[in-house]
């Protein structure tokens, strides 16, 4: 059982906007805004494409965006692509003991 | 650009120790912390821990009595041992870094990834 909780899916078609949440504790995303996504396509390794709640790695097109609120955190995809399709995982500093949690993933489909 | 590869056995018996290596090319293991983390087949992302340079170590609360990092500065490696390994720590195992030198509270640079089945 992952430390945040994502939904298992979401979908949206090309050209729309999807928004996929990630909801822990005060300990974790409630606590700071060391927040951060990350995309993996099939067989591949994770892609960091927002770190610190909504800031943007070199190269990340800011069709991605992030926000926070309160224990939730949301990843949004504007102007969808079929190549956003991926599983998308969320990630929090959980404080000195647990240091760093991650969610259980959600798998996008572009319909 | 630094570029990460991992290395071992893909395979592991029970109760047997996982035994994994991370080569760092295209810079130097100075001044930055370094990092395992791990995918069991279909499910998500897990912690396992970091080491920073100086040999200063953080580990995952549920996986700390069984995990040790080490570093190895003249091979610009760094390495992770897993003991007493159950089919519950197959996985791919990843290493990652930081692209700056601060605490490692995200990677912007993985591994490509090393499945390790644990069975007998």
């Amino acid at each position: 059982q992952s430390a945040l909780t994502q939904p298992p899916s979401a979908s949206g078609s090309p050209g729309q906007s999807v928004t996929i949440s990630c909801t822990g504790t005060s300990s974790d995303v409630g606590g700071s805004n060391i927040v951060s996504w990350y995309q993996q396509h099939p067989g591949k390794a994770p892609k960091l494409i927002l770190y610190e709640v909504g800031k943007w790695p070199s190269g990340v097109p800011p069709r991605f965006s992030g926000s926070k609120s309160g224990n939730t955190a949301s990843l949004t995809v504007s102007w969808l692509q079929a190549d956003d399709e991926a599983d998308y995982y969320c990630s929090s500093y959980a404080g000195s003991d647990n240091f760093l949690v991650f969610g259980g993933g959600t798998k996008l489909t572009i319909l | 650009q630094v570029q990460l590869q991992e290395s071992g056995p893909g395979l592991v018996k029970p109760s047997e120790t996982l035994s994994l290596t991370c080569t760092v090319s295209g810079d130097s293991i100075n001044n930055y912390y370094w990092s395992w983390i791990r995918q069991p087949p279909g499910k998500g992302l897990e912690w396992i821990g970091y080491i920073y340079h100086s040999g200063s170590t953080n580990y995952n609360p549920s996986l700390k009595s069984r995990v040790t990092i080490s570093l190895d500065m003249s091979k610009n490696q760094f390495s992770l041992k897993l003991s007493s390994v159950t089919a519950a720590d197959t996985a791919v195992y990843y290493c990652a870094r930081r692209a700056n030198t601060a605490m490692p509270y995200y990677f912007n640079f993985w591994g490509q990834g090393i499945l390790v089945t644990v069975s007998s």
